[in-house]
């Protein structure tokens, strides 16, 4: 298994620019998770799916943010505009919520905003 | 919303000692997890534990669970240099500290080793 795998893993973009990363879960997988990491804020949870449909969303910062999942081997997470507030790393995991193996990270984006 | 809370924030040991680090919630929480994360990596499962009191060891690594699931802790004996990273906490974000699906981490243990 090739694990959770996320792209792009740097990204470097403009205030006001769109920025979309994307994720693809483990096979099988259930659950799909979008972290985002900062020092001051330490490991949020932004949103989470069940079986492709959004669970709770409260995380999410504000409407700049949206995410999707089409199907079970996909997601994406989308800022529009882009603030400089937003840099941070984006992590996207997954799990499969009857074994006992937490969760599977990948490698995550590091965006900044310039 | 469910919290844990998590010290210190930073250890800083000599190669050889013994680290440990504490998590706590304000709810019993039906399980807790561990990660570790190195330097420029990303988080990586170690373990969960589910009972009251319940202790798992991984080569150097003890991890307990408290008797009230409140409070767990992670203990490296006589770290190495390898042992470098953050580790988190991180326990159900439901209400009552059920859901599993949902993870709230801690804000970490920032551990360095000086050799």
């Amino acid at each position: 298994d090739a694990g959770v795998i996320q792209s792009p893993r740097h990204e470097v973009t403009e205030m006001g620019q769109e920025v979309t990363l994307r994720c693809k879960p483990i096979s099988g997988h259930d659950y799909l998770f979008w972290y985002r990491q900062t020092m001051m804020r330490g490991l949020e949870l932004l949103i989470y799916f069940n079986n492709n449909v959004p669970i709770d969303d409260s995380g999410m910062p504000e409407d700049r943010f949206s995410a999707k999942m089409p199907n079970a081997s996909f997601s994406t997470l989308k800022i529009q505009p882009s603030e400089p507030r937003d840099s941070a790393v984006y992590f996207c995991a997954s799990s499969l919520v009857v074994r006992v193996g937490g969760y599977t990270f990948g490698s995550g984006t590091r965006l900044t905003v310039v | 919303g469910q919290q844990v809370m998590q010290i210190p924030q930073y250890q800083h040991v000599q190669e050889g000692e013994d680290f440990t680090t504490y998590c706590n919630s304000s709810t019993t929480l039906s399980n807790i997890q561990w990660y570790k994360q190195r330097p420029g990596g990303h988080p990586v499962f170690l373990i969960q534990l589910v009972k009251s009191g319940e202790v798992k060891k991984q080569k150097r690594l003890t991890f307990q669970f408290g008797e009230a699931k409140k409070n767990s802790s992670l203990h490296i004996t006589a770290t190495q240099t390898t042992d470098v990273g953050t580790y988190f906490c991180a326990g159900p974000g439901g209400a009552g500290g059920t859901s599993y699906g949902k993870l709230t981490f801690g804000q970490g243990t920032i551990l360095t080793v000086h050799p």
